[in-house]
This record gives structure tokens, sequence and C-alpha cells, in this order.
């Protein structure tokens, strides 16, 4: 069964640049689609972004301007860069693996979780 | 941008009752609709997609029906671990958006 796990900072102070790293293991990184979600505390998930494990991207319109999303095969890893920070932007952060069958695509398994805090 | 509603926002329910769980879409999803399950402290998990298909693992007490706009998730008898607030989710349109989740709790 496939798992994955958030690292990176748990502070960023504002206007920095938010980067997280979800490594992937117990199933191969290729051949799949990887998403990023947050939730800010006691509110529903929202969608930043998915990334196919060969770069195409699809992001949130909302923080396209300031979201990046990489991949790297070798290592079994994805990455999100999420720029010019506001406390608006702390929340847990949860990478995830997305399902796929025909056209359709959704979230099938989750990290545990990074909280990322936002404050000077 | 689909509008994901959830009703209602808490639901009190005694061990061993159904519940329902109602997901209203501001525009058609077809069927690309999940549900998901969070308890404190944890990462959703998923219960079921395609409107109706349970994931892995996922118990026959859970089951959804709808299409289109209107989506129900039942619990046909509550159990101490279903406690737990639940999300739905639309994966038809970009941006994917999710619900605001319906906290399931002891009556």
């Amino acid at each position: 069964q496939v798992q994955l796990q958030e690292s990176g900072p748990g502070l960023v102070k504002p206007s920095e640049t938010l980067s997280l790293t979800c490594t992937v293991s117990g199933d191969s990184i290729t051949n799949y689609y990887w998403s990023w979600i947050r939730q800010p505390a006691g509110k529903g998930p929202e969608w930043i972004g998915h990334i196919y494990s060969r770069g195409g991207t699809n992001y949130n319109p909302s923080l396209k301007s300031r979201v990046t999303m990489s991949v790297d095969t070798s290592k079994s890893q994805f990455s999100l860069r999420l720029s010019s920070v506001t406390a608006a932007d702390t929340a847990i952060y949860f990478c995830a693996r997305v399902a796929t069958l025909y056209s359709s695509s959704w979230i099938d398994y989750w990290g545990p979780g990074t909280l990322v805090i936002v404050s000077s | 941008e689909v509008v994901m509603t959830q009703s209602p926002a808490t639901l009190s329910v005694s061990p061993g009752e159904r519940a329902t769980l109602s997901c209203r879409a501001s525009q058609s999803v077809t069927s690309n609709l999940a549900w998901y399950q969070q308890k404190p402290g944890q990462a959703p998990r998923l219960l079921m997609y395609g409107v109706s298909t349970r994931a892995t693992g996922i118990p026959p007490r859970f089951s959804g029906s709808g299409s289109g706009t209107q989506f129900t998730l039942t619990i046909s008898s509550l159990q101490s671990e279903d406690f737990a607030v639940y999300y739905c989710h639309q994966y038809n349109s970009w941006p994917r958006t999710f619900g605001q989740g319906t906290k399931v709790e002891v009556k």
C-alpha cells in the first residue's frame, strides 16, 4: 500500500516562500498524478493542485500565481512551493495520490499532513 | 468553480442508528463525487468514489447515492468508529472542490 510523508518547515515568515516535500513509498511514483491539499483549522480541505509524474500540472486558480509544483522521480518525491505567504496560508498541508479511471481522477491516499504556520 | 454544500453541519445520532448526510453541487458533477471521513488529528480517508463505489476496506454499512447535483452518504448502523467529520468532493471540473463537512456526533 502506498505511503506518503510530508516534510518541511513548520514555521514560515510572512512574504517568504513555503516549501514542502512529499516522499512516496510502497508504490512507484511514475504513471500517477499527485496532489497537494491544505486545510485551515476547523475548515474543509482546499485543493491546491495536481502534478503528473512526468511533470504536467494543474493549479487552483486562486493560488496559481504563487504555486509551483515539481516532481523528482529518482527520489520518489514531489514538492510544493507557495510564495509570498500570509497568515491566511496557515493550514495543515497534505500530499496525496490521485487515482485514475478512464477520464476520472480522485484523491485516494493522503499523507498524515504537516502544520505550517505563517508568522513573524 | 463548483461549490459543494453539505447538510446538516452537525448530525447527532445514537450508536446503531442510521445516518444520512447530504451534499449538493452548485452545478452538475455527473457521477464524479467522492466522500471522505476525517477523525481528529488524522488525514481524510477515502470512503466512496464514483458516487457509490466503496473504497478498499470500507464496510458495506456505508453507501452512496445520487447524481448530477444531489448526493447522499448513508451509514446504515452507526458504529463507535464512525463518529467523525465527513466531506464530499467533486472531481468533475477544475478546480477540484470540497464541501465544508458534516460532523457526525454521538447523541
